[in-house]
């Protein structure tokens, strides 16, 4: 298993571009997240899937849009980048059952946004 | 809203040391979690904790929760430059599934 995987590792945009944040499992875990890192802030979720073709918003959601056609795959896209959004953004995945309730974090994509 | 408190935020300890990271969480939660993360790395799982009283040990790190207290500790023993990291408590939230983090503890261990 590759667990979860998230490309590109590192990205610049300029103001006002779009782009898609990519993130995969094979593990088929029913639940994924995303968060963004910033300095002194710890990860705040931004949105979230309990299974395919359902998501709901987390802490931070303005600015993205998700969805979740498959269960591998949870793309976080964003719509007109702004610098507030340079940030290191982690894509998490976990079983909806599982005895010891473990979350599988990617590797993590450093966004900056010029 | 479920709010995420770590104190302290940074920890220069000596080696050999012992210290507490502690983490209070602000409504019911049913699972919490502790990581670490090296700088410019992903997040290393360290322990769940899904019980009030539940205690769990791995080399020089136990990590403890107090649901009734909203309450948990990692507890270092004789601290190693090893361990120096940026550790993260993290509760679940409404979600039954996505986290709430703490800001983190910049732990610093030095000879």
């Amino acid at each position: 298993n590759a667990g979860v995987t998230q490309t590109p590792k590192f990205q610049v945009l300029k103001t006002g571009q779009s782009m898609t944040l990519q993130c995969a499992q094979d593990m088929n875990h029913e639940y994924m997240s995303w968060y963004r890192q910033d300095p002194g802030m710890g990860l705040r979720l931004i949105h979230y899937s309990v299974g395919a073709g359902i998501t709901d918003q987390g802490e931070v959601p303005n600015g993205y849009n998700v969805s979740r056609s498959t269960t591998e795959d949870f793309p976080l896209r964003l719509l007109s980048a702004a610098p507030s959004q340079t940030s290191v953004y982690f894509c998490a995945s976990s079983p909806r059952r599982h005895a010891r309730y473990e979350q599988y974090f990617g590797p993590g994509t450093r966004l900056t946004v010029t | 809203e479920l709010k995420v408190e770590q104190n302290p935020l940074f920890l220069s300890m000596q080696e050999g040391k012992n210290y507490t990271i502690y983490c209070n969480y602000s409504t019911t939660s049913d699972r919490l979690y502790w990581y670490r993360q090296d700088p410019g790395k992903s997040l290393e799982s360290l322990f769940v904790l899904l019980s009030n009283g539940a205690v769990k040990q791995e080399g020089r790190l136990m990590a403890s929760l107090d649901t009734k207290a909203r309450l948990s500790t990692l507890h270092i023993t004789a601290a190693v430059h090893d361990l120096s990291a940026t550790y993260f408590c993290a509760v679940v939230n409404y979600s039954g599934y996505a986290l709430n983090f703490g800001k983190g503890t910049s732990l610093l261990v030095t000879p």
